[in-house]
């Protein structure tokens, strides 16, 4: 157990319509990081939060947004949902973002799938 | 974001060793990780290197060469739980952020 909590495990929903995931980072951890993984993918990085500031972007659609809260949880939305969407949503959390203090210790995931 | 290799797959018997390689591009390295990850599951931090040379965990060690662009993962003394995916992640200086790489997956048979 990495003591990053990912909340729904599974969800099922239809194209076109709208999720939120959520994420809580182990104690202490400032910095939170959302990844997609999909099977023809692999694991690609989405964004990341430094108490509670976007730090950095990567390949994150303009139908997704993320925001962390003051009490560091963080949320990824997902609007518009398309076939595509399907895939292992995997949030992760580390101390800060330098050295190894930038381990990344990731939590159990949710699995989407759009119907 | 540059390029990562590493193998597909690689099969290797219980009690053997195993060498995943991961070769990187070496501009802008900042730090490599070797993650495990079970099918449907979470990577599992296993490593971290940032400067050269060989870091020992028990089992599992981990090599760098930054001015190669090249690192390794041993697995020695192979169990059937390490049946997994293995997967090599760069630091870039300029992201701040890792990129990882598709991941070598490794089948142990008894």
């Amino acid at each position: 157990d990495s003591g990053v909590t990912q909340t729904p495990k599974h969800l099922i929903t239809a194209t076109g319509q709208r999720v939120t995931l959520r994420c809580s980072p182990r104690s202490g951890d400032l910095s939170v990081y959302w990844y997609q993984q999909s099977l023809d993918q692999g694991l690609q990085f989405l964004i990341q939060y430094y108490n509670g500031e976007e730090r950095a972007k990567g390949n994150i659609l303009e139908r997704f947004s993320a925001q962390q809260f003051p009490d560091l949880h963080s949320e990824l939305n997902l609007s518009s949902l398309e076939l595509g969407d399907s895939a292992l949503y995997f949030c992760a959390s580390s101390v800060a973002f330098s050295g190894e203090s930038d381990t990344q210790y990731f939590g159990p995931g949710t699995r989407l799938t759009v119907l | 974001g540059q390029n990562i290799d590493q193998p597909t797959e690689m099969t290797a018997t219980e009690g053997a060793i195993v060498q995943i390689n991961c070769t990187y591009q070496t501009s802008g390295f900042n730090g490599l990780f070797w993650y495990q990850q079970h099918a449907g599951e979470a990577p599992t931090f296993l490593s971290y290197n940032v400067l050269d040379g060989l870091e020992e965990k028990g089992r599992f060690s981990s090599f760098l060469s930054r001015s190669k662009g090249y690192s390794y993962l041993l697995l020695k003394e192979l169990q059937m739980k390490d049946s997994a995916s293995y997967l090599c992640a760069v630091r870039w200086a300029s992201w701040g952020k890792l990129q990882f790489g598709a991941g070598t997956q490794v089948v142990v048979t008894p």
